[in-house]
């Protein structure tokens, strides 16, 4: 059975600060996808990673993928108080997506 | 830009009462899914569909659960006799082709309470 698990559960951190979200999956699969939840909202996609070594950035955000780790991180840059969320990566093996347990980030002024 | 969108935005309903959640697709997408979220849990698949019929279940969607596309444009999921525990937020999503390879858009969820 697939597992995903990401770490940190919850993230407190100062605006301008750079942090690091951890995705971690036990069975190799090559397509993996970061969202985003805001509080009482649906999920919002942000990135699709096909490839070992893909690396993605939109804006302050950035995700990569290593295949081989089993891992995917989504590093933040600078961070602003808009990009308080929660974060999910999710992991497909076959036409679902397994999520994983998702970060709480909350930027502090 | 077109979007997933799901009726209603909330639900509460009685334990043992049948409820239909509905959900729009995207027009052009043909893959479509459900999936939920207990409240402060992480998202959950149920049940994927394809050409009219379920291309893939999880061990959640026992036969309580039942889904359909009744006309071309709806897709909707039914819970034939509610228990507390179904107390969850809804997610429907599409996607243009499967193989796990393309983006799968949530619509903006239907909060069901069972009381």
């Amino acid at each position: 059975e697939l597992k995903v698990e990401q770490n940190p559960l919850f993230l407190s951190m100062q605006e301008g600060k750079n942090y690091t979200i951890y995705c971690n999956y036990s069975t190799t699969s090559d397509r993996l996808y970061w969202y985003r939840q805001d509080p009482g909202k649906s999920l919002e996609s942000l990135f699709v990673l096909l490839s070992n070594g893909a690396v993605k950035q939109e804006g302050r955000l950035m995700a990569s993928l290593d295949t081989k780790a089993r891992l995917s991180t989504l590093h933040i840059t600078a961070a602003v108080h808009d990009l308080s969320a929660t974060y999910f990566c999710a992991v497909a093996l076959t036409e679902k997506l397994t999520f994983g347990t998702g970060t709480r980030l909350t930027i502090i002024p | 830009e077109p979007e997933v969108t799901q009726t209603p935005s909330h639900q509460v309903t009685q334990m043992g009462q049948e409820v239909i959640l509905r959900c729009v697709p995207i027009s052009n997408h043909l893959y479509f899914y459900w999936y939920r979220q207990i409240l402060g849990q992480k998202v959950e698949f149920l049940v994927s569909f394809y050409n009219n019929e379920i291309s893939e279940k999880s061990e959640i969607f026992d036969d309580q659960f039942s889904v359909e596309r009744p006309d071309g444009s709806n897709f909707t999921l039914k819970i034939r006799s509610t228990k507390l525990e179904d107390s969850a937020m809804y997610f429907c999503a599409s996607s243009l082709r499967t193989g796990g390879r393309e983006t799968q858009y949530f619509g903006p969820g239907t909060r069901l309470l069972v009381l």
